[in-house]
């Protein structure tokens, strides 16, 4: 049960790309096509921006893509507007009714 | 509009109790997994516990099996963490999230404001 490997903060200018990567193993991200993201503001609760791998819930700019390979997921946002800048966070099921997220990673908008 | 409401946050000393409540509205309570996750501070979320729909079967992470214990009340649509043995290392925010669902939602889309568990001497 160790947590999801993010980098710790990650950044990029206006309008560009940026992409956090979220690293497990086979038996949690590797495994299972149920890889979800959160954003979160200083002192709010999360929010869900990407389910299933790369579905985006109701809502959501589709500048927000989510994908995954082998046992690593990833979240890109393009486009980026200074209102992006947050903490993302990643999660996986990892079977037996369990999950688990990763470490965070906050995003600096230049 | 789904709501969750945690409250029982506070200061405990080390090896103290603490029992965390999470009421919900806005959703049919009976068909949603809930879960507990937290977040120490400056750190990342960890997920902690969940219960099933009918409170049948509960999970928990490594760290707390044996101390803590999820339960749920369906008349009160509330969901309830018990914590027991607090080690300073169980200092964070607590947050209750709607989890996996009859629908076959795999994820948390829902998620209260947090509550503050500080455990210090």
């Amino acid at each position: 049960q160790s947590a999801l490997n993010q980098p710790r903060s990650v950044s990029g200018s206006l309008g560009q790309s940026v992409t956090i990567s979220c690293t497990g193993t086979s038996r949690d991200v590797g495994a299972y096509n149920y890889v979800s993201w959160y954003r979160q503001d200083p002192g709010k609760a999360p929010k869900l921006i990407i389910f299933d791998v790369s579905k985006r819930p109701s809502g959501v700019p589709d500048r927000f893509s989510g994908s995954k390979s082998g046992n690593t997921a990833s979240l890109t946002i393009s486009g980026l507007q200074a209102e992006d800048e947050a903490d993302y966070h990643c999660s996986t099921y990892a079977g037996a009714y369990t999950f688990l997220f990763g470490s965070g990673t906050n995003l600096i908008v230049l | 509009d789904v709501q969750l409401v945690e409250s029982g946050g506070g200061l405990v000393q080390p090896g103290g109790s603490l029992r965390l409540s999470c009421a919900a509205s806005g959703f049919t309570f009976s068909t949603y997994w809930m879960s507990w996750v937290r977040q120490a501070p400056g750190k990342g979320l960890e997920w902690v516990a969940n219960i099933k729909q009918d409170g049948t079967d509960q999970n928990y992470v490594d760290s707390v099996r044996g101390r803590f214990t999820i339960s749920r009340d369906g008349a009160r649509k509330s969901v309830y963490l018990q914590m027991k043995s607090l080690r300073v290392e169980d200092t964070a925010v607590y947050y209750c999230a709607r989890g996996l669902s009859d629908y076959g939602d795999i994820f948390h889309d829902s998620w209260g404001q947090g509550t503050l568990v500080t455990v210090s001497s």
